[in-house]
């Protein structure tokens, strides 16, 4: 089956601190991963991929993420946070061409960020 | 400009009635989602269509009916037997089964909030 984990309800952060968002998943061969970020009553926008290649990704707003195959995690990170990344975001993980998941898209709960002044 | 609409904003439904809800996309993609978001449960995917004429159940697809009559398309309805459909609903769409390149990454529209009164 597959499915995407982000343990933590909420991160708190100081600004100017480093900061971790987790997520593990679940799913058949190699996956796509994804994380997005969503601003209240809004849909969700796109921070990075991880497709192939580079363990490392790095995104949108200085953020990046490590993709780690044996312990299946991909967390979110960003070395130094701002109060306006305050936000929810959300981990994804879709199954690729050809697998039994070809195209599921299936998100995690949502980790709600807190950075505070 | 390229985009993926969602309307109405917001949708009130009284007991017993079926409500559709409208997704749009000009992206030329042809993977579309629905999505149903709660507090606290993050995404649940309720429906996914791959190509036109095609859809597949997701999680929650009980109370809810789509079509995929034209690619640009994919109204979700909700039926009177989702005996709790007060949510906010995300529509989604990727290129699907074409993406064996870099743009795999799901757009997402701006929501609609419906609530039953």
């Amino acid at each position: 089956a597959q499915s995407v984990a982000q343990p933590e309800d909420q991160v708190n952060v100081a600004e100017g601190n480093p900061l971790t968002v987790k997520c593990t998943y679940s799913v058949s061969g190699n996956p796509y991963l994804f994380w997005y970020v969503q601003y209240p009553n809004r849909g969700l926008q796109f921070l990075l991929k991880y497709i192939t290649g580079d363990n490392l990704v790095k995104g949108s707003y200085g953020f990046e993420a490590e993709f780690n195959k044996s312990q299946t995690s991909f967390h979110l990170k960003k070395p130094s946070a701002l109060v306006s990344d305050s936000a929810l975001y959300f981990c994804a993980v879709r199954g690729i061409y050809g697998s039994s998941n070809t195209g599921k898209l299936i998100f995690g709960q949502g980790t709600t960020l807190q950075v505070k002044p | 400009d390229g985009g993926i609409t969602q309307s109405p904003k917001y949708l009130f439904r009284k007991e017993g009635q079926n409500v559709t809800l409208s997704c749009e996309q000009n992206l030329n993609h042809d993977a579309m989602y629905w999505y149903r978001q709660d507090p606290g449960q993050g995404l649940r995917l309720i429906y996914y269509s791959q190509i036109v004429n095609d859809f597949q159940k997701g999680d929650i697809a009980e109370g809810y009916s789509v079509s995929r009559e034209k690619k640009e398309s994919f109204p979700l309805t909700v039926t009177s037997a989702q005996k709790n459909p007060t949510a906010f609903y995300l529509c989604a769409s990727t290129e699907g089964i074409r993406d064996r390149g870099p743009n795999t990454e799901a757009f997402f529209g701006q929501g609609t909030r419906l609530t039953v009164v």
